[in-house]
């Protein structure tokens, strides 16, 4: 079967640094996908990943290692608006999109 | 400009009634997507169009039904609701370029 192995929740302090991983077990793979979700509304895009490697956008990156089945998003100089539930998905070889639940993050003054 | 609209937002259903959630995009995606969001269980594909006239079943198909007549609309249809059925229902549409999907703000359904 197809998984997303994603942690349910970290707790992180305001100005640090947080690294949140994601494995998958898929049935092909063509790109990786990091959603970030408030309480109470819509995923929105963070990034995409299809080549190994790291891709940056401002405060967050995220990281992909294709022959590990492996992804990091890793969030810099933490707000407390960051507290949301981060969601990892994987585009397989039907082009449908596997989620995993979702990593609750908590950012603490 | 709307991105995609969903209603109602809320909506607290009786058992064996018939329900239909709406959803309109006016990006002009070609494919549509509905998901049920349940707390620890993540989202799960209930039925997707890939373009107007053609649709699919998903991971969780059983209960609902989908339609698309147009490019804009794809309504979810509960022929008779169960209580198992109380979810958080997004609506989505994607980017054929990029993949990137994009919701709408959700349905919260509760039967009773």
């Amino acid at each position: 079967g197809q998984n997303i192995d994603q942690p349910t929740e970290m707790t992180a302090t305001e100005g640090a640094i947080v690294q949140i991983n994601c494995t998958y077990q898929t049935s092909g793979f063509n790109g990786l996908f990091w959603y970030q979700q408030h309480a109470g509304e819509a995923p929105t895009f963070l990034s995409y990943n299809v080549l190994d490697g790291l891709e940056e956008k401002g405060r967050f990156s995220s990281f992909l290692s294709r022959s590990k089945g492996y992804s990091y998003l890793l969030l810099k100089e933490l707000q407390m608006k960051d507290s949301a539930s981060y969601l990892c998905a994987v585009l397989d070889s039907n082009y449908q999109l596997i989620w995993g639940a979702g990593t609750k993050l908590i950012i603490k003054p | 400009i709307a991105g995609i609209t969903q209603a109602p937002t809320s909506q607290i259903l009786a058992a064996g009634r018939r329900m239909t959630l709406r959803c309109t995009q006016d990006m002009r995606h070609n494919a549509m997507y509905w998901y049920r969001q349940d707390l620890g269980l993540g989202l799960r594909l209930i039925h997707y169009s890939n373009t107007a006239g053609t649709t699919g079943k998903g991971e969780v198909p059983d209960g609902y039904s989908v339609s698309r007549a147009n490019t804009d609309d794809f309504p979810l249809t509960l022929a008779s609701a169960v209580p198992s059925q109380t979810s958080v229902y997004f609506c989505a549409s994607s980017d054929s370029s990029t993949g990137e999907l994009f919701f709408g703000e959700g349905s919260r359904l509760t039967v009773l």
